[in-house]
């Protein structure tokens, strides 16, 4: 079993509607859930982080967690074309600098 | 401005040739890593240093060696180069675990190697 599984998609929504990203682990370990962005030809960069279950909203971005089921999300509000990007999930165990990353859902918003 | 930079930014080679990646980034962060993105987008890391000293060595073939000069700069030297070395390299800095235990190391990401081995 892999440690983590992403669907790569792609994704291709209109804009304004709501995305829904997911990725599932197996390790029990993982402590710190985070979510990447990355654009064409860019490096990734953190858009959202959580080391608890449950939800965390950050504007049109909300983060779920549920660590029962080993199983994390990412909600896009009110899509936008700027949206369209690959997006990743990483994980992290306590005490290490180690992450691990899921193949990227690549999503596309079309106007 | 730019946090964490890379050179070059493209590297075509041909197969068997020793090449560099330099890294450098103006965070002040102590830990730096290496991370290879293959063409199906999977993201892995290599290498993490901090302050100088190796964390983490995945297993990555011994062609394959880092160096850190001073904590802003983290190499990377490639010998003998192999088709499947074809991917996008990229190196990372975070800062330093806080004393309250694990906080989040936020890694920034550089832009970048495409390396390219015909």
């Amino acid at each position: 079993q892999k440690e983590v599984e992403q669907d790569p998609g792609p994704l291709s929504v209109p804009e304004g509607a709501i995305v829904s990203l997911n990725c599932t682990y197996s390790n029990s370990a993982f402590q710190y859930f985070m979510w990447y962005r990355q654009y064409s030809r860019k490096g990734p960069e953190l858009l959202m982080y959580t080391y608890s279950s449950g939800n965390k909203e950050d504007g049109r971005f909300t983060a779920q967690v549920d660590k029962s089921s080993k199983y994390i999300s990412l909600f896009i509000r009110d899509s936008q074309p700027s949206d369209s990007a690959t997006y990743l999930c990483a994980f992290r165990s306590y005490n290490t600098d180690k992450l691990i990353f899921g193949t990227g859902t690549r999503l596309q918003v079309f106007p | 401005d730019t946090a964490v930079s890379q050179t070059p930014k493209y590297l075509v080679t041909q197969m068997g040739n020793d090449k560099s990646i330099k890294c450098e980034q103006n965070l002040g962060h102590d830990t730096m890593y290496w991370y290879k993105q293959d063409s199906k987008k999977f993201l892995k890391i290599m290498f993490s240093y901090n302050n100088k000293e190796l964390i983490i060595n995945e297993t990555v073939p011994n062609r394959f060696s880092p160096k850190s000069p001073d904590k802003a700069h983290l190499n990377l030297h490639i010998n003998s180069l192999e088709l499947g070395d074809s991917a996008v390299y990229f190196c990372a800095s975070s800062p330093t675990l806080g004393l309250a235990g694990a906080k989040l190391k936020t890694q920034y990401f550089g832009p970048g190697t495409r390396l390219l081995v015909l």
